[in-house]
């Protein structure tokens, strides 16, 4: 999962296993999460998102799953490929002193091997 | 589909020079943003502007100025660059910032201060 520091943690899975990826969020007030993927030189991409009213959304090989209880965002990729290896990064949202600003967490780089 | 373009993709400046860079986007999107992104960190927000003719500090503005000059387009001024601006920028839109879309990102200017 994501965590502070400069190194960023790393999942590393097989072509074709399922891959999750984990984020703590930190405001209980959030109502809105995204999930985005860098790949190296590229700027963040949009995967999927889910509101705070749903536990869970699927999208094309992904899902996304909300416990809001503990605060915890995860995402899942099914059959991972190796296009898949990138940064993945999960962001809130929530009505900040500056304005209605998106909270990204520091990414989990996703390593998928032949 | 261009989406958002980010000029230029790579500048090399020296401590105490002036830059703009900057920000264009073709979606129609009321509200755009600027961002930076440092090596292991997820991305943090300089400044935003929500709808044309407005612009809010976001969580790092400090040594950095913008201008919306019109729907399309947002630029990001460093008056007088210093070390500490080395970084990725990114600028991202969205329809509107109060709502619940995801923002959409370019690819962005990799700065480096001497």
């Amino acid at each position: 999962g994501e965590s502070v520091g400069l190194h960023l943690p790393t999942l590393s899975v097989q072509e074709g296993d399922n891959s999750i990826i984990n984020c703590a969020y930190s405001n209980s007030a959030s109502d809105y999460f995204i999930w985005y993927k860098q790949e190296s030189g590229k700027g963040p991409q949009f995967i999927i998102d889910i509101r705070s009213n749903m536990d869970k959304r699927q999208g094309q090989r992904v899902t996304v799953l909300l416990n809001k209880t503990v605060k915890h965002l995860s995402l899942q990729i099914a059959a991972t490929q190796p296009g898949d290896s990138a940064v993945y990064f999960c962001a809130e949202k929530w009505n900040s002193n500056s304005g209605y600003a998106l909270n990204f967490g520091k990414g989990t780089s996703l390593l998928v091997t032949p | 589909n261009a989406g958002v373009t980010q000029t230029p993709k790579f500048q090399v400046l020296k401590t105490g020079q002036s830059m703009t860079l900057q920000c264009a986007q073709d979606m129609n999107h009321n509200s755009m943003y600027w961002y930076r992104q440092d090596p292991g960190m997820g991305l943090r927000l300089i400044y935003y502007s929500a709808s044309e003719g407005t612009t809010d500090k976001g969580e790092v503005p400090n040594g950095y100025n913008v201008s919306r000059l019109n729907k399309r387009e947002f630029s990001l001024r460093l008056e007088s660059a210093a070390p500490s601006q080395t970084s990725v920028y990114f600028c991202a839109s969205s329809p509107f910032s109060q709502r619940n879309q995801p923002q959409h990102f370019g690819d962005g200017t990799r700065l480096s201060i001497l």
